[in-house]
């Protein structure tokens, strides 16, 4: 069965460095997401991605953020400068439409020091 | 002020004791609402869509069914292996796209 990878699992940087996480969506899914959980809170929207494109994101993807699909089957979220606050669970999702169920990633799990 | 509020925050069950969890909701143009479990340290695993009033979805020991204003997420004889965090997230349009908005979800122990 098909699914969606992350990596690496874990990543442990030091505040102010850059950071990158890599997914591979399901091969046939056209939209794109990534979403973050801190520690003990719900899980939530940072930004959406389609036809080479942001096409949502949320307040919490500032300029810090930023996303790229460099080729047919890599999508990646780069944080430029580390924050403390940075420190949570990165989940990418990906899905064939819009409205349609949403299949996550394993997660990575990143740790600002 | 939350659109998805989940109910109980966390659920203690014997194998075999049946239950429900609660998904509430208050978005408008309700676009489909997703059931995910979580286990610790890893992302959320499908579990059901539900797009209209009256819809019902069946998985095993797991049913799902759809109000105009929440959800249940029903655990029929409910094994130790059916311990997890249960995630419910609605679907309305913002903006050209579906957005899925989370609740904080129920944590679920069943006992053996």
């Amino acid at each position: 069965e098909p699914e969606v990878t992350q990596t690496p699992s874990h990543q442990v940087t030091q505040m102010g460095q850059e950071v990158i996480l890599r997914c591979v969506p399901i091969s046939n899914h056209l939209y794109f997401y990534w979403y973050r959980q801190i520690l003990g809170q719900k899980v939530e929207f940072l930004v959406s991605f389609y036809n080479n494109e942001i096409s949502e994101k949320s307040e919490i993807f500032d300029d810090q953020f930023s996303v790229e699909r460099p080729d047919g089957s890599n999508f990646t979220l780069k944080i430029r400068s580390t924050k403390l606050e940075d420190s949570a669970m990165y989940f990418c999702a990906s899905t064939m439409a819009s409205q349609e169920t949403q299949y996550f990633g394993p997660g990575t799990r990143l740790l600002v020091l | 002020e939350d659109q998805v509020t989940q109910s109980p925050e966390a659920l203690r069950l014997q194998e075999g004791e049946s239950s429900s969890l609660n998904c509430s909701y208050t978005v408008s143009g309700l676009r489909g609402l997703f059931w995910y479990r979580q286990d610790p340290g890893k992302g959320p695993e499908f579990l059901f869509t539900l797009y209209s009033a009256g819809e019902e979805k069946e998985k095993e020991r797991l049913k799902a069914t759809l109000t105009k204003k929440e959800s249940f997420l029903h655990i029929t004889a409910p094994k130790p292996e059916d311990s997890a965090t249960y995630l419910c997230a609605v679907q309305a349009k913002t903006g050209g796209s579906y957005i899925p908005t989370f609740g904080r979800g129920t944590s679920l122990i069943v006992h053996p």
